[in-house]
């Protein structure tokens, strides 16, 4: 079956350090995004991609960036993690403009 | 004003009863409506979407759409201890990118 998949699951790192979060999915989906949530702040976009070599910036995007090389993979990068970086990430897929989002498990990164 | 509003509850009903969760959204040319559950500590999963006006139906859940009001909602028929979660309203925007906007979520709770 597809499926959508995020590693790690749990991180806990230091401020300054960079962390990689993947997400891989077999859905063939051309869209991928990237979010996180928050109390108060429910779901807000990152990052997201509507196919390969394509980025875009979303509503919360300083301090990440992605990549999109193939179809299947967009990680998303920290590139200096600050505590207010800790939090949950999703990453989902959709097949098309108007089409249901898939999320991943979710990755629980926790920046000391 | 926020894009998409919820009441962030919790709305409390008992076993057996029906649960009226409700969403308003600002942009008016807005396709697609998405009701998403989330259990503490898991990702959003689909429950349903709509794209016309009106109701649909699937099982217990009926999600009714107005585009004239903005308003969408989700109800639960027979709720179960179960659908305890919180419920996420997503809307997609008028441009058509495939981002979905989510509002903050109602948690509910069915009480036995």
């Amino acid at each position: 079956d597809a499926e959508i998949t995020q590693s790690p699951r749990h991180k806990i790192t230091e401020t300054g350090r960079q962390v990689t979060l993947a997400c891989h999915q077999t859905w063939n989906h051309n869209n991928m995004f990237w979010y996180r949530q928050d109390l108060g702040h429910g779901l807000r976009l990152i990052h997201y991609s509507y196919g390969v070599q394509d980025t875009n910036k979303g509503e919360v995007s300083d301090g990440y960036s992605v990549s999109r090389s193939n179809t299947e993979d967009l990680p998303l990068t920290l590139e200096s993690a600050a505590s207010s970086q800790t939090s949950v990430y999703f990453c989902a897929s959709s097949s098309g403009s108007a089409d249901t989002q898939y999320f991943g498990p979710g990755t629980r990164l926790t920046v000391l | 004003q926020k894009e998409v509003e919820q009441n962030s509850g919790p709305l409390s009903v008992p076993e057996g009863a029906i649960a009226s969760l409700n969403c308003t959204y600002s942009d008016r040319g807005s396709q697609s409506f998405f009701w998403y559950r989330q259990y503490s500590g898991k990702s959003p999963e689909l429950i349903m979407f709509i794209y016309s006006n009106g109701d649909k139906e699937d099982g217990r859940f009926t999600a009714q759409l107005n585009k004239a009001s903005q308003y969408v909602s989700l109800l639960i028929r027979d709720s179960q201890p179960s659908d305890s979660a919180t419920y996420l309203c997503a809307v997609s925007g008028s441009s058509n990118t495939g981002k979905l906007i989510f509002g903050q979520g109602t948690t509910l709770q069915v009480k036995p």
